[in-house]
């Protein structure tokens, strides 16, 4: 089974604080990606990963970077985190192998992040 | 650019039962994938179906399956003999098969699905 982590499952930041998600699966997928979910908006695509090291912007990338550089291990960072990201964040992974679009993601247990 | 709607934000079925879920879809792309995933209180999403845009045949799994009708560009989940625990938000998302999008699921914005007993 696909196995997916991420680092906390709740946090708690201030204002202006700077804030590492971690997200780490066991499958040697090529493929990660962050979301967030909002009540009444679905889930957004803010980044995703198809190599180490390379990295492209979803629907809303603003206020957010990430990083990966190890294939196991992919980090969405809160440069200075504000009270609109306050939100849940689901990291997911899929294999690239078989074709895009065909195969299903895999998602971890989500972090919800309150900045007050 | 791809757009699901779900209408139904929220849905009660009873115990055992069947209940249908909705989904609409609107793309430009020739071909892409259709899923539905399951999302208890505890957060994590699970996958439950996949449809082809090219499949003859609608998909099935276990008690789901998939009423894909093309020309009306729906996607609609069909639960059969509901259990307590198929109470959750599901959500319908597609992808397309190619091109630079073909990374990026959109979903829609999800339905509340509660299992009366």
């Amino acid at each position: 089974d696909v196995k997916v982590t991420q680092s906390s499952r709740y946090l708690v930041k201030r204002t202006g604080e700077k804030v590492f998600l971690e997200c780490v699966q066991d499958m040697d997928h090529e493929n990660m990606f962050w979301y967030r979910q909002d009540p009444g908006l679905g889930l957004r695509l803010i980044y995703f990963s198809y190599d180490v090291k390379m990295k492209e912007k979803g629907d809303i990338p603003e206020g957010y970077s990430v990083s990966r550089e190890k294939k196991e291990r992919f980090s969405l960072i809160l440069e200075s985190a504000s009270t609109n990201q306050t939100s849940m964040y689901l990291c997911a992974t899929e294999s690239s192998a078989g074709g895009a679009g065909s195969y299903e993601q895999y998602f971890g247990p989500g972090t919800r992040l309150t900045v007050t | 650019a791809q757009k699901i709607t779900q209408t139904q934000p929220g849905m009660f079925v009873q115990e055992k039962e069947a209940v249908t879920l909705d989904c609409t879809y609107d793309t430009s792309d020739p071909s892409y994938g259709l899923f539905w995933y399951k999302q208890p209180s505890s957060g994590e999403m699970i996958f439950l179906i996949y449809q082809g845009s090219y499949d003859q045949q609608n998909a099935t799994e276990g008690r789901y399956s998939l009423n894909f009708q093309k020309a009306r560009k729906s996607a609609n989940l069909v639960i059969s003999a509901s259990q307590l625990g198929d109470s959750a938000m599901y959500f319908c998302a597609m992808r397309p098969h190619s091109g630079a999008g073909s990374y990026q699921l959109t979903f829609g914005k999800g339905t509340k699905l509660s299992v009366i007993p």
